[in-house]
């Protein structure tokens, strides 16, 4: 157990750009979860798969922003002609199938779009 | 939709002594888990405590406490023997019933003067 990974731990892009982010879980966890967070706030739900499947997607995340999970083992989150109201913290988290037990979270990529 | 309110933006406390933090929260549910997660610089989300709202018993991990009025919709973490390392971000955190997404409090952050 190597805990959940995120990579890059840090982007910069330009407005306009697209960018990709990247999250391992738990091997055995179910369920992930992406949050983001704007500085000075807590994480707020963006969307989460059980297995390979997105369950729900929050009304935040836009048509610009996709998030896959194939085979039910990495996620990506692509946020396609970022603007920079995107700026922010993205978690990735993971928990087994219920998550009473809490989630495990990610280190999060930091995202700044100039 | 459930909310989670922290009212205390800051909070400072002297190395050893003890320290309390206030979380409250709005549900109409009935059986239901509260976290408290801890955020440290680096940033990694780390589960602190939590709290079945059907044991009356208040949950204890080593320093940390809960004191949990369910009637109130109360959910205070106690830190005792304060230490240098306890010095993050603490968030008060609720999962939906069902797909156990979180709502999150808006934080507070901790300060250890020694």
């Amino acid at each position: 157990d190597t805990g959940v990974s995120q990579d890059p731990r840090h982007k910069i892009t330009k407005r306009g750009q697209n960018v990709t982010f990247r999250c391992d879980p738990i091997s055995e966890h179910n369920r992930l979860y992406w949050y983001r967070q704007t500085l000075g706030q807590g994480p707020e739900f963006l969307t989460y798969f059980q297995n390979e499947a997105q369950l729900e997607k929050s009304r935040l995340l836009s048509d610009r922003f996709s998030a896959e999970r194939p085979k039910g083992s990495f996620s990506t989150l692509e946020i396609q002609r970022t603007e920079q109201g995107d700026s922010a913290m993205y978690l990735c988290a993971s928990s087994v199938l219920t998550g009473v037990h809490g989630y495990t979270f990610g280190s999060g990529t930091r995202l700044t779009v100039v | 939709a459930q909310t989670v309110t922290q009212s205390q933006p800051e909070m400072s406390v002297q190395e050893a002594e003890t320290v309390t933090l206030s979380c409250t929260y709005d549900t109409s549910e009935s059986d239901y888990y509260l976290f408290w997660y801890k955020q440290p610089p680096s940033r990694q989300m780390i589960l602190v405590i939590r709290q079945e709202a059907y044991k009356q018993q208040n949950a204890t991990e080593n320093r940390f406490s809960v004191n949990f009025q369910k009637a109130a919709k109360s959910f205070s973490l106690k830190i005792s023997d304060s230490q240098l390392g306890d010095a993050a971000m603490y968030f008060c955190a609720y999962p939906n019933f069902g797909n156990e997404k979180l709502t999150f409090g808006t934080g507070t952050r901790l300060t250890i003067i020694p």
